[in-house]
């Protein structure tokens, strides 16, 4: 499967601040995703990064919080903005392996924590 | 009602027994169902996949679907403590979809 980087790995920001995490995979995917996993909870869906167009956001999600870019097809970045301590949560990369029914595979993930 | 279920535990077995990990869900056009492995403080890894009613073995792992009850399940056959983990079940619907996850704990 593809490998994924993603960084930086962690962080502790100041709120009002905002931080962006990169995701650079070693091969060309269709399907780029983000999630937010806040302590002690599951994966829940940020957006879906779209190579050349604006990222969809799911419910509860919206740009000018979570802008994202998605410049080529093996590099996305999520910035998360003028943040506050409720944004602390790991935020993780994926990338789907073929179509939308297949598994996606992660990235290590940024652990984000804000003061 | 949660689209993804699963009981959060712990669920303590001891070394060598087979832990059984339940999940349901709630859409019935849900097509793929998939199980990731979550140790502490590192990102989800895919375990198992399965698309269609029946069992499927990968090594101590077998995953069960019953489409027709909306349950997904996972047996793991002489649990080790490297199995310790949490174990996500995920399902695709209109997109991917976690459960909150069991927590697995395999005693000595």
């Amino acid at each position: 499967s593809a490998v994924i980087s993603q960084k930086p790995s962690r962080d502790i920001c100041q709120r009002g601040t905002s931080l962006t995490i990169q995701c650079q995979v070693d091969s060309q995917v269709t399907m780029m995703f983000w999630y937010r996993q806040q302590p002690g909870q599951s994966l829940t869906l940020i957006a879906t990064a779209n190579q050349g167009s604006e990222a969809t956001y799911e419910s509860g999600f919206v740009i000018d919080k979570f802008p994202i870019s998605r410049p080529n097809l093996t590099f996305s970045t999520l910035t998360v903005s003028n943040m506050s301590p409720e944004d602390s949560s790991i935020y993780l990369c994926s990338v789907g392996t073929g179509t939308s029914n297949q598994p996606q595979h992660f990235g290590d993930g940024t652990r984000l924590s804000i003061l | 009602q949660k689209e993804v279920e699963q009981n959060s535990g712990p669920l303590s077995v001891p070394e060598g027994a087979i832990a059984s990990l339940n999940c349901t869900y709630s859409d019935r056009v849900s097509q793929s169902f998939f199980w990731y492995r979550q140790y502490s403080g590192k990102s989800p890894e895919l375990i198992m996949s399965i698309y269609s009613n029946g069992d499927k073995e990968d090594g101590r792992f077998t995953a069960q679907l019953n489409k027709a009850s909306q349950y997904v399940s996972l047996l793991i056959r002489d649990s080790q403590p490297s199995d310790s983990a949490t174990y996500l079940c995920a399902v695709v619907a209109s997109k991917l979809t976690f459960g909150t996850g069991t927590r697995l704990q395999v005693t000595l």
